[in-house]
């Protein structure tokens, strides 16, 4: 079966401080593709980043910046230097490459001023 | 922006109506997804189609029903609604339907009360 797990329910923390929240995914596939999503306070689902299976590379771009690794099933998104802006909810997601997203419960990052 | 829309966006109506919820894609984009966010299922898959023809299906309950027009929009209609229905329904669109071709649009959902 395929999961996604997001234990964090709830983060908070002082802006500018360093943030990571932590994903980990079950899937007995070979090829699948991971993702992370932020939903502001606005509702709208916005894309961060997609990664494949065979790309363990991490990735950085500008303040964040996501850990993949295959050996403990785990795709972790960190903020460096949180701004009030990040206060979001976080979803981390997964696919095999068929049609539906599998998604996290979701992270809310609170970052206070 | 994401290119995607979605009306309405808030939806007010009472147990045992009928609504529709109206999804464009965006420009170029062939698939539409419909997903349901609600507070206790979370983010749950409903049903995919890919220029006109449905794709695939999720949990999508039997009174609900989809469709994508020639023109590529599509329509998410809820019948028989029920208090448990109430949710944030986003449309999300992607060139090609497969996900392992690149990220989904999503658009800024419509949120569905039922009373």
């Amino acid at each position: 079966a395929q999961k996604v797990t997001q234990a964090q329910t709830e983060i908070s923390v002082v802006e500018k401080e360093d943030v990571t929240l932590d994903c980990v995914y079950e899937t007995r596939d070979t090829t699948y593709y991971l993702f992370w999503y932020k939903q502001p306070p606005s509702g709208e689902l916005v894309f961060l980043i997609r990664r494949n299976s065979f790309d363990e590379q991490n990735e950085i771009s500008g303040r964040y910046s996501w850990n993949f690794q295959k050996s403990t099933s785990s795709f972790n998104f960190t903020i460096t230097a949180s701004q009030v802006v990040d206060s979001a909810v976080y979803f981390c997601a997964l696919n095999r490459g068929n049609y539906q997203l599998i998604w996290g419960a979701g992270t809310k990052l609170i970052i206070k001023p | 922006d994401s290119g995607v829309t979605q009306t309405p966006k808030h939806l007010i109506t009472a147990t045992g109506q009928r609504v529709t919820l109206r999804c464009s894609p965006r420009s170029g984009d062939l698939s539409v997804y419909w997903y349901q966010q609600s507070l206790d299922q979370g983010l749950q898959f409903l049903i995919q189609y890919y220029n006109g023809e449905e794709r695939a299906k999720g949990n999508i309950l039997e009174r609900f029903s989809a469709q994508q027009f020639p023109d590529l929009h599509s329509e998410l209609n809820l019948s028989s609604l029920e208090l448990g229905d109430s949710a944030l329904y986003f449309c999300a669109s992607s060139v090609v339907p497969g996900l392992a071709a690149g990220e989904l649009f999503f658009g800024e959902g419509s949120r569905l009360t039922v009373l």
